[in-house]
Parts: C-alpha cells; sequence; structure tokens
C-alpha cells in the first residue's frame, strides 16, 4: 500500500528564517509527487508535481527536490503569507492519489 | 477558465439523515475524485470517477457513494448520518497531465 509520512506536523519560522518540509514515502511505480499548499476552510491549492529522483521546481520562494525515497519542500526567507499548511501527495499504481497529514507551517513577523 | 465548483459549501444535519453533495470540475476535465478532511486523519481517499465509471474506491463503507453524470458533473450521498461523519468533503478534477484542482470543499456537520 501506498505511504506518504511528512514532517514535522508543525514549523513554527521567524519571518526571513529559511528551512525544509520532508514527505517520505513508499510506493510501487511513481506516477508523480504533488505538493499543495492549504489555508484554513479551502480545499488545496496545487503548486509543483515532480516525476522523477533528481527533478527539482521552483515558483517563488518555495522549491521543491525529490529523490527516490523523500522529497523536500524548501522555503527561503519565508514572509508571513507563506503560513499555511503543506501537504504532499503522490500517485501511484490504479492512479490513486494518497496524502500525508501534511505539515502546519506558520511564519511570525 | 472557472475552477472546481462545490455546492452547498456548509450544511447542517442530524444522525440518521442523508446527504447529497454535488461539484462541477474544470471545463474538459473528464475524471473527479471526492476526499475526507479531518483534523487527525488528513484527505482520505473516497472515490474516482472517471467518464461516469467509478475507476477507484478507498475504504469507506457502503453508506458513501457517488456517481458521475454525463456531462462529468459528480455527485456523492452519505446515508444514515452518523457523528463521525462531520468532514469537509472535497472534489477535485484531474487534468490530463494528471494533477488534481480542488475546489472550496463543502463543511458537514452532524449533530
Amino acid at each position: 500500500e501506498d505511504q506518504v509520512t511528512q514532517s514535522p506536523e508543525a514549523l513554527r519560522l521567524q519571518e526571513g528564517e529559511s528551512s525544509s518540509l520532508n514527505c517520505s514515502y513508499t510506493v510501487s511505480g511513481l506516477r508523480g509527487l504533488f505538493w499543495y499548499r492549504q489555508d484554513p476552510g479551502k480545499g488545496p491549492e496545487f503548486l509543483f508535481t515532480l516525476y522523477s529522483a533528481g527533478e527539482e521546481k521552483e515558483k517563488e520562494r518555495l522549491k521543491a527536490t525529490l529523490t527516490k525515497k523523500e522529497s523536500f519542500l524548501h522555503i527561503t526567507a519565508p514572509k508571513p503569507e507563506d503560513s499555511a499548511t503543506y501537504l504532499c501527495a503522490l500517485r501511484g499504481g490504479y492512479q490513486k492519489v494518497t496524502f500525508g497529514i501534511g505539515t502546519k507551517l506558520q511564519v511570525i513577523p | 477558465k472557472a475552477g472546481v465548483t462545490q455546492t452547498p459549501r456548509y450544511l447542517i444535519k442530524t444522525r440518521g439523515q442523508q446527504v447529497t453533495l454535488s461539484c462541477s470540475p474544470i471545463s474538459g476535465h473528464r475524471s473527479v475524485s471526492w476526499y475526507q478532511q479531518t483534523p487527525g486523519q488528513g484527505l482520505q481517499f473516497l472515490f474516482e470517477y472517471f467518464s461516469e465509471t467509478q475507476r477507484n474506491k478507498g475504504n469507506f463503507p457502503g453508506r458513501f457513494s457517488g456517481r458521475q453524470f454525463s456531462n462529468s458533473r459528480s455527485e456523492m450521498n452519505v446515508s444514515t448520518l452518523e457523528l463521525g461523519d462531520s468532514a469537509l468533503y472535497l472534489c477535485a478534477s484531474r487534468s490530463d497531465t494528471g494533477e488534481l484542482f480542488f475546489g472550496e470543499g463543502s463543511r458537514l456537520t452532524v449533530l
């Protein structure tokens, strides 16, 4: 069974303090590793898709990377508006998408 | 391009009642997935429909059902509601490249 584990569960950063969120996974046949951002009371917002080890994607202060067992979401010089829950998900066999519990990020001014 | 639309946004039901939630996917997307989100469990996969056929199903009891219409719109139904069914129900449509795009969700409270 496909599994996604995210750590830490919660992270508190000072504005400008860079850090990384971790997503470790087990899957038989990775067909895509996704990162989403979710604000309270809203649906998840798509950020990135990664398909193979070594791939990297960037968007503003966010960079996602992928290895054969993990993905990282690096946040450079975060701002308070980056506060949200970040979800990692993967698509394995049979096209099913499995989500992690998420990392709740709080950026303090 | 309009996003995924879910209705209703909020609803309150009592135990034993049933509820129907609706989802209109992004135009051109033929696959619709449903998820249940609760604080302790995260997003739990309910089912996925593609071209009116259920393609995948999660580990939920038979009280949870769904369907998809020829215009790709989807509905999910929960019968005999229980307190534990209180959750945010999210619908997502899938692009041709595999990404899921979510609606704002339907917040169900069961009293």
